[in-house]
């Protein structure tokens, strides 16, 4: 079974525009995950969404953003990019979601560069 | 306080030796996850417990619930063992909240 796909790997950007990210799940794994890691924050959960509905969302504004498709499919937006952006994004799916002991596969995460 | 906090942050070892991490969290949680992650930032699932040990390989990961308390243990480590490895526990809400990891250097 091919694993969690993410595109693009690498990103520049500068301050202002926007970006969006892909992540392909798991054949069969309705669950997609966004978590942003950066040096000073670490890892931190952006949202979840499963069956195309955002389960759960972290604490992070409006210009962070995503959706998923009814192939699971899922893509992340963030708008007006400032510096602090600047992280790896990481995507991660599981079969169901919301249920607690589902094991998360990840993905190899797009690193965004903002200028 | 954060709400999951680990030990050490930094650990160096010699090939061959015994090495335990530690994960200490303060919130109710329906399960804990320990994850790798090496260099380029790939990040794998170790295991996933909700209660007592689970063992794969030399990897041992044990959670006392009570306690609120989880230890990794790498039994004769080796350098490809090198890695930063992160604690994560899954509470109210369904969402992961992930310790600041640590990382390991196992020397030759």
């Amino acid at each position: 079974k091919a694993g969690v796909t993410q595109t693009p790997r690498y990103l520049i950007k500068t301050r202002g525009q926007q970006v969006t990210l892909s992540c392909s799940p798991i054949s069969g794994h309705r669950s997609v995950s966004w978590y942003q890691q950066t040096p000073g924050q670490g890892l931190q959960f952006l949202f979840e969404y499963f069956s195309e509905t955002q389960r759960n969302k972290g604490n992070f504004p409006g210009r962070f953003s995503g959706r998923q498709f009814s192939n699971s499919r899922s893509e992340m937006n963030v708008s007006t990019l400032e510096l602090g952006d600047s992280a790896l994004y990481l995507c991660a799916s599981s079969l169901e979601g919301g249920v607690s002991y589902n094991e998360q596969f990840f993905g190899p995460g797009t690193r965004l560069t903002v200028l | 306080k954060n709400e999951v906090e680990q030990s050490p942050q930094n650990l160096t070892a010699q090939e061959g030796e015994f090495i335990t991490i530690n994960c200490s969290y303060s919130v109710g949680i329906s399960a804990l996850h320990w994850l790798q992650q090496h260099p380029g930032g790939g990040i794998v699932s170790l295991f996933m417990l909700s209660s007592g040990k689970k063992k794969h390989g030399r990897l041992i990961a044990t959670i006392n619930i009570q306690e609120k308390h989880s230890s990794l243990h790498i039994t004769a480590s080796h350098p490809r063992d090198s890695a930063v490895y992160i604690c994560a526990v899954r509470a109210a809400g369904n969402k992961l909240t992930f310790g600041g990891g640590t990382r390991v250097l196992v020397k030759p």
